[in-house]
């Protein structure tokens, strides 16, 4: 079936720094979507994109839809502590939109 | 609204009982997700339903898993016999048709 690869898996960054992390497919996706889950709770909805080349934002964060549709990029501008988590990219596999696949995840973590 | 809620939020079981995870969605919401998260394969989509009815349990590991939506306001997912492998934590979510999906707190399962 349709995977979602993520990296990098872990990320260990001083605060205050800007951080990347990606996703890729190895089919389309139609929408691509970052939820962030902080430790002891289930992943939040971060962002949602649903066309090719698009790119928004949320505050500090910021998502593009990848022009190919296979890949889809989160950044994150001067981290601070809170956003400690695991983000991960998930999307609806083709011809079935109505449930959505995980990838594993990039687990942020931030040195004092 | 409360949001969603899972109960236990921590279950610890001896191998060969039963345990049943419960979820109460968001009202309105008419789809409900049942997802494992471990750490060497992410978050599984296990079983899900819109408006009651069961549509994919294609992720449901073995007969041992049992999942039910007897109303719009609660669903068990029931594992009999558990197994030390079962050991995960199982995230409950819910949503009104798009993919802004609400996850509970989660429950988090030991079999020993």
């Amino acid at each position: 079936g349709q995977q979602l690869n993520q990296s990098p898996q872990s990320m260990f960054i001083q605060e205050g720094e800007d951080v990347s992390m990606n996703c890729t497919s190895s089919s389309i996706f139609n929408t691509w979507l970052w939820y962030k889950q902080d430790p002891g709770e289930g992943p939040v909805l971060l962002i949602a994109l649903y066309k090719a080349g698009e790119l928004t934002s949320n505050g500090r964060l910021t998502a593009q839809f990848g022009i190919t549709r296979k890949d889809s990029f989160l950044n994150i501008s001067a981290s601070i502590p809170s956003d400690v988590g695991i983000y991960f990219c998930a999307g609806p596999p083709m011809n079935r939109d109505d449930k959505i696949i995980f990838g594993k995840g990039t687990r942020l973590h931030i040195l004092p | 609204d409360a949001g969603v809620i899972q109960s236990p939020r921590h279950e610890v079981t001896e191998m060969g009982q039963e345990v049943t995870l419960r979820c109460k969605p968001i009202s309105g919401h008419d789809y409900l997700f049942w997802y494992r998260q471990t750490m060497m394969r992410g978050l599984e989509l296990l079983i899900y339903f819109n408006n009651n009815v069961p549509i994919d349990d294609s992720g449901m590991p073995e007969d041992r898993f049992s999942a039910k939506m007897p109303n719009a306001s609660f669903s068990t997912l029931k594992i009999q016999p558990s197994e030390p492998r079962d050991s995960a934590v199982y995230f409950c979510a819910s949503s009104l048709a798009g993919y802004g999906y609400t996850f509970g707190s989660g429950t988090r399962l030991t079999v020993v």
